[in-house]
């Protein structure tokens, strides 16, 4: 059983247009993480979200924490072939005060066409 | 910073042979870590180091796994005998503290293993 669910698995889009990832769980996460990981690398950090409900932007790219630390989603727009490669969400979970180690989703893969 | 360093790029090896995969952290991270990917599984945590220290292995599938940290710029994972089914990328990670909140993890550009 996956504790992060990533959704969709696979998106296919043209540049310029907006897209939306998701990552659920039915556990509470004290923080979450978002990276990229591009073909031949390791995942390469984007963001932590830290607080139920913050939201972050990193120029075209914005995260959300949901509310009950139990989702986030990061939102893209006007994707670029750059931004082609996996997007995985990575969790620390919430023990009552303390927290476990960082467990990452399967990823989404996005591929942009130019 | 020349971030995280693994060797080798690439491994094939036969069945039943020794493999040991390398990885140099970055200088005054205290926290190490080795991960599996897979298409199946995902990211899969093996173990980690702080301070050269093994403090969690639960991820290690099973005895052939082992891992060592004799000192703060190097560890190994090694596997012995090697299967088939050991074949993934295996990364190395690192950072200054748990990564959790503040840092995040620095990964190397992993090793892919090919047992035939």
């Amino acid at each position: 059983t996956q504790l992060l669910e990533q959704s969709p698995q696979f998106l296919s889009i043209q540049e310029g247009e907006n897209l939306t990832v998701y990552c659920n769980s039915s556990s509470v996460f004290s923080s979450l993480q978002w990276y990229r990981q591009e073909p031949g690398e390791g995942p390469v950090l984007l963001v932590t979200v830290v607080t139920g409900g913050e939201v972050k932007k990193l120029k075209r790219l914005t995260f959300q924490f949901g509310d009950a630390r139990k989702d986030s989603s990061l939102h893209i727009t006007a994707a670029q072939p750059g931004d082609t490669g996996l997007y995985l969400c990575a969790g620390a979970l919430y023990y009552g005060g303390s927290q476990g180690n960082l467990i990452f989703g399967k990823g989404t893969k996005l591929s942009v066409k130019p | 910073d020349a971030g995280v360093i693994q060797s080798p790029r690439h491994e094939v090896t036969e069945m039943g042979q020794e493999v040991t995969l390398r990885c140099k952290p970055i200088s005054g991270h205290d926290y190490l870590f080795w991960y599996r990917q897979t298409m199946m599984r995902g990211l899969e945590l093996l173990i980690y180091f702080n301070n050269n220290v093994p403090i969690d292995d639960s991820g290690m599938p099973e005895d052939r796994f082992s891992a060592k940290m004799p000192n703060a710029s190097f560890s190994t994972l090694k596997i012995q005998p090697s299967e088939p089914r050991d074949s993934a990328v295996y990364f190395c990670a690192s950072s200054p503290d748990r990564g959790i909140q503040n840092y995040g993890y620095t990964f190397g550009s992993g090793t892919r293993l090919t047992v035939v």
